[in-house]
């Protein structure tokens, strides 16, 4: 079985300063990882995710993850905040089944950028 | 419309009532899928569909009942809910093609059981 631990419900930071959201997973088998953002009223939108290679992953609106497979950590993390980056993030992990994916989700952090 | 569009985006329904919440996706895919996002709880995989075919139940309860009538659509269909059953319902949909691909989510349904 998998899982996945999102340590903070909330993180509160400035405008500008840097943050990191923590994700840790379980899983038995190859782990595929992602990071989705939800801002209000909408869906999740992807910003980035890690399949295979480098550890250090991209993602879109500055942010990036590194996959740490001794500590099963994806940690996300931007060097600079926005106000418009506050939103809710999940960290979700897959594995692959018959047909389709099947994400298990973490149960979000909410950032929360002030001025 | 470009993605996956979800309608309606708020509905208030009394345990007695019968309705359907529709997805549709403009993206070519061929998987698509149904979560329940309550508060303070982790997303829930509900149903997963492959190619119209369905591959995945997630212990659902019967009161909600999935139709893939193409690969472009999806449906849930709502009868005798109870309020636990409030959340937000997210569709989403990927290409299926059996690799770790991306989801891609809606705007999802607000639902409110009474």
């Amino acid at each position: 079985a998998q899982s996945v631990t999102q340590l903070d419900s909330q993180v509160p930071v400035f405008e500008e300063a840097p943050v990191e959201l923590r994700c840790n997973y379980s899983s038995s088998v190859s782990v595929y990882l992602f990071w989705y953002v939800q801002y209000p009223n909408q869906g999740l939108q992807l910003l980035l995710k890690y399949l295979s290679g480098s550890t250090l992953v991209k993602g879109i609106n500055g942010f990036e993850a590194e996959f740490n497979k001794s500590q099963t950590s994806f940690h996300l993390r931007k060097p600079s905040v926005h106000i418009s980056d506050t939103a809710e993030y999940f960290c979700a992990v897959t594995i692959l089944t018959g047909g389709g994916n099947k994400l298990t989700f973490g149960t979000g952090t909410q950032l929360k950028v002030e001025l | 419309e470009t993605g996956v569009t979800q309608t309606p985006r708020h509905l208030v329904m009394g345990m007695t009532n019968k309705k359907s919440l529709k997805c549709e996706q403009h993206l070519g895919h061929n998987a698509m899928y149904w979560y329940k996002q309550s508060a303070k709880k982790p997303l829930e995989l509900m149903f997963v569909y492959n190619f119209k075919e369905q591959t995945e139940n997630n212990s659902v309860p019967s009161r909600f009942s999935p139709e893939c009538p193409n690969s472009s659509h999806l449906f849930l269909h709502l009868h005798t809910l109870q309020p636990e059953d409030s959340a937000l319902y997210l569709c989403a949909s990927s290409q299926g093609a059996g690799g770790p691909d991306t989801q891609y989510f809606g705007p999802g349904t607000r639902l409110t059981v009474l």
